[in-house]
């Protein structure tokens, strides 16, 4: 299967800081990717939808301002978490799709972000 | 009512024994069906992708898909301790671009 590449796997950080995760499709192209956050023993959480060269689409709930999304290339996706804080503690998970295949949704690693 | 319901769990098995996970759905309008594996503080791994109604097979996997139930479900046979994570269904409407609407993910152990 396609392959999506997040990193970093973890950070800590202190409160206050600002963290960027990447998200890369290696080897194929995706206008469209999709940002997660997980709690422990819960289901995925839709935090945003990012397209390529335009804005990201946010889901209710949750602060643009505060996760900014940059999906500047067909093969790049950035979430950078703002000021976090010791709340925004969670797993972030991103995925993507083959702009010229189907349905299927590949997914990172995910990043396990921890605030102090 | 939620448009994914999946049971979480926990299932415990043991080792060889045949695993059923099972999610019903409300909307009628999805086309595509997924399972996900998903072990702790990993990323979710593509396990079985179908469309339409009937069964695939793949290994030790089978999905089924009963649309006029609303009703999919994922086989395990000869289950393995290696096969302990969470599995979650997944599921999408004919648009490229939208986001899949997961299940809560059924948590699964199996013993040695």
């Amino acid at each position: 299967g396609a392959v999506v590449s997040q990193h970093p796997s973890w950070v800590i950080c202190k409160s206050g800081t600002s963290v960027k995760i990447e998200c890369r499709s290696l080897d194929f192209q995706a206008t469209t990717m999709f940002w997660y956050r997980q709690f422990p023993k819960q289901s995925l959480m839709l935090m945003a939808t990012s397209n390529e060269g335009s804005k990201a689409t946010y889901e209710q709930g949750v602060e643009k301002d505060k996760f900014l999304i940059n999906h500047a290339s067909l093969t790049l996706s950035t979430l950078t978490v703002t000021s976090a804080h010791p709340e925004d503690s969670s797993f972030y998970i991103c995925s993507a799709r083959d702009s010229r295949g189907d349905e299927k949704l590949f997914f990172g690693s995910g990043t396990q972000l921890s605030v102090l | 009512q939620k448009e994914v319901e999946q049971d979480p769990g926990p299932l415990s098995v043991p080792e060889g024994a045949i695993v059923s996970l099972n999610c019903t759905y409300s909307n009628s309008a999805f086309q595509y069906f997924m399972w996900y594996r998903q072990y702790s503080r990993k990323g979710p791994e593509l396990l079985m992708y179908t469309y339409s109604s009937g069964n695939k097979e793949d290994g030790r996997f089978t999905a089924q898909v009963d649309k006029s139930s609303k009703y999919i479900s994922l086989f395990i046979r000869d289950s393995q301790p290696s096969d302990s994570a969470t599995y979650l269904c997944a599921m999408s409407l004919n648009s490229g671009n939208t986001p899949l609407v997961f299940g809560k993910g059924t948590r699964l152990s199996v013993i040695a």
